[in-house]
């Protein structure tokens, strides 16, 4: 079945270390978006990408990076300079960043600090 | 900026009940509207994505209605099961764009 695999479910982070997610998609969607959510708020976008190589700033991505070297794979670090990195973090993907198609997502990643 | 309002936070109904949902934004220029739902420690299932051109969606028993000018949509759900317990939550896209803003969702409670 096609859908999107984010792994690990469960991730911990020492201070001062950097930690990677990752988030695969079999859809052959060109898009690609990382989501945080907290507790009592909505989900607030990280990083986005349109197509491979590219990708773009989201509403909050200090403390974040990402890669997009495949149309399948859009992993985002969480680095050591993102001070508050416990929430659940959600990846999704649409055939292209046109604003009239859904998006669809993945059963998330809940990142701790030990 | 967008901002995206769902009231109430939480709904508690017995089981059979219909239910209505409630979602608000503030820029009426959007592509289209998206329902989802998310269970406890899961990811979002998308329910129903409304167009700006529809005034509603349908999918068995639940259905959205989307008035732009007020800035309103709602989410029916017609004889409610305990299988619907979930939080709710709606999305619309950035203009220009497809990055969403979400509200803060509903998070329903179906009793037997």
């Amino acid at each position: 079945d096609g859908g999107i695999t984010q792994s690990p479910k469960y991730l911990f982070r020492k201070e001062g270390q950097n930690v990677t997610l990752s988030c695969e998609q079999n859809l052959n969607h060109d898009a690609m978006y990382w989501y945080r959510q907290d507790p009592g708020q909505g989900l607030r976008l990280i990083y986005y990408s349109q197509i491979v190589n590219d990708f773009q700033k989201g509403d909050i991505a200090e403390g974040y990076s990402v890669s997009r070297e495949k149309k399948e794979s859009f992993p985002l670090t969480v680095t050591s300079a993102q001070k508050n990195p416990t929430a659940f973090y959600l990846c999704a993907s649409s055939p292209s960043l046109r604003g009239n198609q859904p998006q669809h997502f993945g059963d998330g990643t809940r990142l701790s600090i030990l | 900026k967008q901002e995206v309002t769902q009231i109430p936070a939480a709904l508690s109904v017995p089981e059979g009940e219909n239910l209505v949902l409630n979602c608000s934004f503030t820029d009426s220029a959007i592509y289209n509207l998206q329902w989802f739902r998310q269970d406890p420690g899961k990811g979002l299932t998308s329910l129903l994505l409304i167009q700006s051109s529809q005034r509603e969606q349908t999918s068995g028993r639940l259905n959205a209605s989307l008035d732009k000018s007020s800035g309103r949509s709602t989410l029916y759900i017609a004889a409610s099961q305990p299988g619907d317990s979930a939080t709710y939550l709606c999305a619309v896209p950035k203009t220009g764009a497809n990055n969403l803003f979400f509200g803060t969702g509903t998070r329903l409670t179906v009793i037997p």
